[in-house]
């Protein structure tokens, strides 16, 4: 299966400050989601990524992926408290169906 | 609001016994997945099915583990005999199983078992 990288695997940040997490991948990618998952919580989807270069916006989150198809970034512009969390992203690629999970980036926002 | 449904929400046993996890997918979903996760490992796929098949179960370590569809409306993970190394939080996930790079096949959790193992 695809090999996935995700970095960092934890941010601290003080509010206000932005945030980014990468997701690379070893094999061209046919599409990506990415997933949130809050303390003690579940996963929860955020967005799906298909075209090569795609970005998109959802509020202060911004969704890259890249032109390649083999890496993606989730940028959070101002963070607040609510955006403490494991941000995960999800590549699907060479056919597969199934999706593998990245370990995840670990937010922590500092009041 | 649809959701996904797990139980038990926790489970503390010892060593050796049987435990069985249940998944009530979203009616209409015809994918489930099931997951491990630990802090070492992170998300694991153990299990994967399409219309109640079983079609990937490669991420499940075969001699304890077992994963089936009874029916549409139920999944269940066994694990016999549990062991400690098998403590983590079990989640459940389902989807519409829509296929195609562009189509958003969006998998939507349950709250997950979390499973302790004396």
């Amino acid at each position: 299966g695809q090999q996935v990288m995700q970095i960092p695997q934890y941010q601290h940040v003080q509010e206000g400050e932005d945030f980014t997490t990468y997701c690379n991948s070893s094999t061209t990618l046919s599409n990506i989601q990415w997933y949130k998952q809050r303390p003690g919580g579940h996963p929860v989807f955020l967005i799906q990524l298909v075209k090569s270069g795609e970005v998109k916006k959802q509020k202060r989150l911004t969704f890259q992926f890249g032109e390649a198809k083999k890496n993606s970034s989730l940028h959070i512009t101002a963070t607040q408290t609510t955006d403490v969390g494991t941000y995960f992203c999800a590549p699907r690629g060479g056919g597969s169906y199934i999706p593998t999970f990245g370990r995840g980036t670990s937010l922590i926002v500092h009041p | 609001d649809a959701r996904v449904t797990q139980t038990p929400r926790d489970k503390v046993t010892e060593m050796g016994q049987e435990v069985t996890m249940r998944c009530q997918p979203i009616l209409g979903h015809n994918t489930v997945f099931w997951y491990r996760q630990t802090m070492m490992q992170g998300l694991e796929l153990l299990a994967y099915f399409r219309n109640r098949a079983p079609l990937d179960d490669s991420g499940m370590p075969k001699d304890r583990f077992s994963a089936e569809m009874p029916d549409a409306t139920l999944a269940t993970l066994k694990i016999q005999p549990s062991e400690p190394r098998d403590s983590a939080v079990y989640f459940c996930a389902s989807g519409l199983g829509l296929v195609g790079a562009g189509a958003t096949d969006t998998q939507y959790f349950g709250p997950g078992t979390r499973l302790t193992v004396l």
